[in-house]
């Protein structure tokens, strides 16, 4: 079964308007992490949000929100008040647990968001 | 700007050859990660170092092979290169053994292309 799994491939978004990206996982283990990147047509990985298992709120980051639903394996990145730099590739990334087994992330398929003026 | 520096940006080379990607962490991150993006295999993890030691493996060929030195910069050496060997080549860096809420901060990247 895919770890992470992003079911939208691309998406159009009207400028000033929210988006939600979709990011469903798959682990048993009860300390993970989940992580969203941003990777602009520049090529580059750029680090938005982070959601511990163990974090009690969901995670927010100036327009970036996550909407962290434990019991559904679902973490999905919430942009508000989009702007057309946000037009880019986001992945949605996991690491599980402790030890070696957690130093590495697991990358979904990444979802294209294209903001339109 | 991450803090993480990747060179060459751009390296075009043929089958068959060798290359040597080199990776400089963020100042004081002690760990190495390397990723290879590519359109068939998406965002994979290759390997970890940590502090000169390798501490976690992926995906990654026999024909590939990493280190860290002493001064924590790491080299990815691709050797007997394909033409499914081409994508682009992230290096990340944390200042932590397990990545933990710390998120790894990405390089510019090497886009390998092999002809």
């Amino acid at each position: 079964a895919q770890k992470i799994t992003q079911t939208q491939p691309g998406m159009f978004v009207q400028e000033k308007e929210a988006v939600t990206l979709d990011c469903t996982y798959d682990t048993s283990d009860p300390s993970y992490g989940l992580f969203w990147y941003k990777q602009p047509s520049s090529g580059e990985m750029i680090f938005l949000i982070y959601q511990g298992s163990y974090d009690q709120q969901n995670a927010t980051e100036g327009r970036y929100s996550l909407n962290f639903q434990k019991a559904r394996k679902s973490a999905n990145l919430v942009i508000s008040a989009s702007q057309l730099g946000d037009s880019a590739m986001y992945f949605c990334a996991m690491r599980e647990g402790p030890g070696a087994a957690g130093n590495k992330l697991t990358f979904g398929g990444g979802t294209r968001v294209l903001v339109k003026p | 700007d991450s803090g993480v520096t990747q060179t060459p940006k751009h390296l075009i080379t043929a089958t068959g050859q060798r290359v040597t990607l080199r990776c400089s962490p963020r100042s004081g991150d002690l760990s190495v990660y390397w990723y290879q993006q590519s359109l068939d295999q998406g965002l994979q993890f290759l390997i970890q170092y940590y502090n000169g030691e390798e501490r976690a493996k992926g995906n990654i060929l026999e024909r590939f092979s990493a280190q860290q030195f002493p001064d924590l910069h790491s080299e990815l050496n691709l050797s007997s290169l394909e033409l499914g060997d081409s994508a682009l080549y992230f290096c990340a860096s944390s200042p932590l053994e397990v990545t933990a809420s710390y998120e790894q901060y990405f390089g510019p990247g090497t886009r390998l292309t092999v002809t």
